[in-house]
């Protein structure tokens, strides 16, 4: 799987959108790019994954660079709540495992 | 909620005991994932199961055993513990969805303290 690169940790105004960053450099044209989050000691939870298109559902939206080079997941209207480590992946399809790196922390801030 | 069930959520054993960690995937799911996270570290990879069969293994140490039976849960065997596999660990499961993607769906772990 190709690597990816995120700032270690970022804050967030609540209320505010929270845009965060990610480098892919390496990609494959049959990679996706996966987001999760991780919230204290939880599961990581599914946010959104998207192939070549920008893709919105109800947590978040992803941008994806035309070269796929990078990526942006973007939480419209953060709330406390989203305080979590968020992991940006890139894996190819076909039933394969999840690499985690380090993530990014983010912290919403009242 | 994911969908994926995993017990016991909390286990405390000495060390040299040997314990297993059950998970039930979402429904449909033939893809089971188990992951170790430790205290302050990243999520580590353990080791895939898809339909029965080990698909790919990770940093598995050898103490450490999975299988996944028929109906689709998979168990997975700790033994000879040392302190240091105190960690949560995660299972994970997923199936294909064709062209959309395979996502992965994590439980909320099982905490193991080894004292």
């Amino acid at each position: 799987d190709a690597k990816t690169t995120q700032p270690p940790s970022m804050d967030c105004a609540e209320g505010r959108a929270a845009n965060l960053p990610c480098n892919h450099s390496t990609i494959s044209g049959n990679e996706y790019v996966y987001w999760y989050r991780q919230i204290h000691s939880q599961g990581p939870q599914y946010i959104i994954h998207g192939l070549k298109n920008n893709e919105t559902n109800e947590m978040a939206s992803l941008i994806i660079t035309e070269d796929r080079k990078s990526s942006t997941l973007i939480l419209p209207h953060a709330t406390l709540r989203d305080t979590a480590v968020y992991y940006c992946i890139v894996r190819v399809d076909d039933d394969y495992k999840l690499s985690f790196g380090a993530g990014t922390t983010v912290t919403v801030r009242a | 909620d994911s969908g994926v069930t995993q017990t016991p959520k909390h286990l405390i054993t000495a060390t040299g005991q040997r314990v297993t960690l059950r998970c039930s995937p979402r429904s449909g799911d033939l893809s089971v994932y188990w992951y170790q996270q430790s205290l302050d570290q990243g999520l580590q990879f353990l080791i895939q199961y898809y339909n029965g069969e080990e698909r790919a293994k990770g940093n598995i140490l050898e103490r450490f055993s999975a299988q996944q039976f028929p109906d689709l849960h998979s168990e997975l065997n700790l033994s000879s513990l040392e302190l240091g596999d105190s960690a949560l660990y995660f299972c994970a499961s997923s199936t294909r969805e064709g062209r959309t993607g395979n996502t992965i769906y994590f439980g909320e772990g099982s905490w193991l303290t080894v004292v």
